[in-house]
């Protein structure tokens, strides 16, 4: 699976959008984007995932360049809950069980 | 509701006793895993299962062991063999078909004395 690199920390004012960044320059066709976040001493969770097209959830949206080097997580209006760290994954889609590499991620710390 | 539980959310042992981690979820997910994550780090593999009575070995699996009877239940076992158990353990399970798509639970924070 290819390398993902992701900024180690982030600050975002209540109620604006924060943009997470992620590269993978590696990535190979084949291969999804998905992010996660882990709140403080919980269980990750799955926000969002694509492959070219970009994507929008209940949640958050995702923003893949053309070339696929590089993804951006948008979340339009950060709240105080969504201070997490973000994981950024790339892997082959490939219908069964195997493992979700999660690297050190992105702090993204939400301030009033 | 559904859901991953994971027990105990703290757990204390003495260096040298094997401990098990519970992981039950009623999802009725095929598949299930087993994490763990030192502070400051993301998670990794230790075991994963697909089906019942089958499981892979992950990126860490030295020192664990596992089974998977049922479905709803996939018991992570830290043995003395493992060198350094003090971790946050994290189970998680999925759908077949969707399989990166992975529900997380609680977690079990292990200490070892």
């Amino acid at each position: 699976d290819a390398k993902t690199t992701q900024p180690p920390s982030m600050d975002c004012a209540e109620g604006r959008a924060a943009n997470l960044p992620c590269n993978h320059s590696t990535i190979s066709g084949n291969e999804y984007v998905y992010w996660y976040r882990q709140i403080h001493s919980q269980g990750p969770q799955y926000i969002i995932h694509g492959l070219k097209n970009n994507e929008t959830n209940e949640m958050a949206s995702l923003i893949i360049t053309e070339d696929r080097k590089s993804s951006t997580l948008i979340l339009p209006h950060a709240t105080l809950r969504d201070t997490a760290v973000y994981y950024c994954i790339v892997r082959t889609l490939t219908g069964t069980a195997s493992k979700l590499t999660f690297g050190t991620g992105t702090r993204l710390q939400v301030t009033l | 509701d559904g859901g991953i539980t994971q027990s105990p959310k703290y757990l204390f042992r003495k260096e040298g006793q094997n401990v098990t981690l519970s992981c039950e979820q009623n999802l009725n997910h095929d598949a299930m895993y087993w994490y763990r994550q030192d502070p400051g780090q993301g998670l990794r593999l230790i075991y994963y299962s697909q089906i019942v009575n089958d499981f892979q070995k992950g990126d860490i699996a030295e020192g664990y062991s596992v089974s998977r009877e049922k479905k709803e239940s996939f018991p992570l076992t830290v043995t003395s063999a493992q060198k350094n158990p003090t971790a946050f353990y994290l189970c998680a399970s999925s759908v077949w078909g969707k399989m990166d798509e992975q529900f997380f639970g609680p977690g079990t924070r292990l200490t070892v004395l």
